[in-house]
């Protein structure tokens, strides 16, 4: 079964750099997965999606502070020089051979 | 710009029927599949329902199998969900989802949701 494992909770300081992860489950570790960013009160938006090799395609208007990269059956979301805005909900998605994609549990960032 | 905008979101008592819609624009809508996010307000994201660019797959989650269905009329540029024997437990925010091919379920496009209160 194709499930994402992300930690409840992360936190950093402000202008630090935080790395986001996110677990295939065995046997998916070729998987690509996408980032998508929750700010309080908001709806979802977009960040990027992260292939298996560690490549990463932004959404438009991303700033250059958002990375994404892979380890294994890892990806991760990398913030660099971190303000107060990118205190948010962080939610990796993948998807199958169905119609219907899969959410981890998400990432509350907290900046300090 | 892409946009989604959903609509149709309301307070209903337990076991009514309610229909959210949800406007597209900014990109050729027929060439997209298209989704039906859920969150409970405080909670994570739940996959709802997909839908691919020409109706041919169809799929919902478990949880509203048989009560919900998912439509989409291209010449409108418009997806909707109609939603039937509605439970406590489908209140939550329901968001609308472009994704970014005519099947695959990557999200690249949300709208801001529409509330669903299902209650007594």
């Amino acid at each position: 079964q194709l499930v994402l494992t992300q930690s409840p909770s992360a936190s950093a300081s402000l202008g630090a750099s935080v790395k986001l992860t996110c677990t295939l489950t065995s046997g998916h570790s070729n998987y690509a997965i996408a980032w998508h960013q929750q700010q309080p009160e908001k709806g979802p938006r977009y960040l990027m999606d992260v292939n298996s090799d560690g490549s990463h395609n932004k959404g438009d208007g991303i700033p250059d502070r958002f990375s994404g990269s892979s380890s294994g059956a890892e990806r991760y979301l990398t913030i660099s020089n971190l303000q107060f805005e990118d205190e948010a909900d962080y939610y990796c998605q993948t998807w199958g051979t169905g119609i219907l994609g899969v959410f981890g549990g998400g990432t509350k960032l907290t900046v300090l | 710009e892409m946009q989604l905008v959903e609509s149709g979101g309301e307070l209903v008592q337990p076991g009514w029927s309610l229909r959210l819609s949800c406007a597209a624009s900014g990109f050729t809508f027929d060439d997209y599949a298209m989704h039906w996010v859920r969150q409970v307000p405080g909670k994570g994201l739940e996959w709802v329902s997909g839908i691919s660019w020409n109706s041919n797959s169809i799929d919902y989650a478990d949880s509203v199998k048989g009560r919900f269905a998912i439509s989409r009329d291209n010449a409108k540029n418009s997806l909707y969900l109609q939603m039937n024997s509605l439970r406590t437990e489908d209140t939550a925010l329901y968001y609308c989802a472009k994704a970014s091919t005519m099947t695959i379920p990557k999200i690249d496009c949300w709208g801001q949701g529409t509330l669903v209160t299902v209650s007594s």
